[in-house]
């Protein structure tokens, strides 16, 4: 049982470019979210989805796109890096939208 | 909308010491959990609590929800280097994102040896 699976662990871009954070889960869970940490400024959701084919804005979406086809996939799109972007980035999973999140490791990444 | 504040933000005990760590809500609490992250690692659930009142404990770890509702206190009883890390406080925020759990800035927890 893998838990919360995130890749990469660690990634640079360069301002402009793009790229995919993948996240995966295995426990069957209906609710993902991605959040993302910031010194001083704690977790802050990015966005959710409460199940396949419905995802919605958390707190700060914007320069994310995220999709949910499949119950156990949640990719965060970054369509076009900025240094503002740079962060530990957090995906997490729950059985529905209030019980315990189980999070993955993170991926940090950092825009020059 | 919902803002959780904790206290203090940084803490530097000695091995086998107490301490206690707060998480309070700017509204009513209807669900409270606590987490516990390691550096370079994802949040480790630790309790939730929902009640009133409510105590729950696990090991050496107790966390109470105020009879309000409005303040929480996780407490670790005779400290070790094990429990070393960041603690943040989770409360679902009936605010902005329906539902989701908003967090606390943490707080960082050493033990010395």
């Amino acid at each position: 049982n893998a838990g919360v699976t995130q890749t990469p662990k660690f990634q640079v871009l360069k301002t402009g470019q793009s790229m995919t954070l993948q996240c995966a889960q295995d426990m069957n869970h209906e609710y993902m979210s991605w959040y993302r940490q910031d010194p001083g400024m704690g977790l802050r959701l990015i966005h959710y989805s409460v199940g396949a084919g419905i995802t919605d804005q958390g707190e700060v979406p914007n320069g994310y796109n995220v999709s949910r086809s499949t119950t156990e996939d949640f990719p965060l799109r970054l369509l076009s890096a900025a240094p503002s972007q740079t962060s530990v980035y957090f995906c997490a999973s729950s059985y529905v939208l209030n019980s315990p999140l189980h999070f993955g490791n993170g991926t940090r990444l950092t825009v020059t | 909308s919902q803002e959780l504040e904790q206290s203090p933000q940084s803490l530097i005990v000695q091995e086998g010491k107490n301490l206690t760590i707060n998480c309070t809500s700017s509204k009513t609490l209807y669900g409270l959990y606590w987490y516990k992250q390691k550096y370079g690692e994802g949040l480790i659930f630790l309790m939730m609590l929902q009640k009133g009142g409510e105590e729950k404990s696990h090991e050496k770890i107790t966390a109470k929800l105020d009879e309000k509702k409005q303040q929480s206190s996780l407490h670790i009883t005779a400290s070790q280097p094990s429990h070393a890390g960041i603690y943040l406080c989770g409360a679902l925020n009936y605010g902005g994102s329906q539902g989701n759990l908003i967090f606390g800035k943490g707080t960082k927890l050493s033990v010395k040896p």
